[in-house]
């Protein structure tokens, strides 16, 4: 089992719509938590971290549940610029803070 | 401006060669990393670098080295003992809990 898990997708949306994407983890040592952001053949980018109370940056919202390990993000309102790879990261406590990236889903919004 | 740049941006290779890919950062971070990537899966953790001088393998390491004698500096050297070497590779340095990627080098073997 990964240790951490995404539907691949591709999610196709129109755009205005409302899309979101969920991600399971499985190890209980995790500390903190990340959505990243990849656009094709380029390098992932931080679009937000995920509180434990969940956060809001204007149309996204991402959102944990630590007791069912998981984790969503919630885009409002797609634009055409949405569409890219959308990565869950999950850093584990202890050590060098490793960072354990899922292999992402895929977000294609269409006119 | 600050930030992390690798060279080259494409890369190829003959079976049995090594090459080394560079990565450079003008951010001031002590850590550095170094990832590949391959289609479908998620990044995969080669080495890292907490302080000059001092490097850790991470959960892919054979068949790669790396070496940081200057903060700054963090290049990985892919050996001819790697058996599938092509993929994308990735360096990244840590501020907090962000981690900065430079954009990459795509590495092909013939």
């Amino acid at each position: 089992r990964k240790e951490v898990e995404q539907d691949p997708g591709p999610f196709n949306v129109p755009e205005g719509a409302t899309v979101a994407f969920n991600c399971t983890y499985s190890n209980s040592a995790s500390q903190s938590f990340f959505w990243y952001r990849q656009d094709c053949r380029k390098e992932p980018k931080l679009l937000m971290s995920v509180y434990s109370s969940g956060n809001e940056d204007g149309r996204f919202t991402a959102q944990l549940n630590r007791a069912s390990q998981y984790i969503s993000l919630l885009i409002r309102d797609s634009k055409l610029s949405d569409s890219a790879t959308y990565l869950c990261v999950v850093k584990l406590s202890g050590g060098y803070n490793k960072l354990i990236f899922g292999a992402g889903t895929r977000l294609a919004v269409h006119p | 401006d600050g930030g992390i740049t690798q060279s080259p941006k494409y890369l190829f290779r003959k079976e049995g060669q090594n090459v080394t890919l560079s990565c450079e950062q003008n951010l001031n971070h002590d850590a550095m990393y170094w990832y590949r990537q391959d289609p479908g899966q998620g990044l995969r953790l080669i080495y890292y670098s907490q302080i000059v001088n001092d490097f850790q393998k991470g959960d892919i390491a054979e068949g790669y080295s790396v070496s940081r004698e200057k903060k700054e500096s963090f290049p990985l050297t892919v050996t001819s003992a790697q058996k599938n070497p092509t993929a994308f590779y990735l360096c990244a340095s840590k501020s907090y809990d962000e981690q900065f990627f430079g954009p990459g080098t795509r590495l092909t073997v013939l």
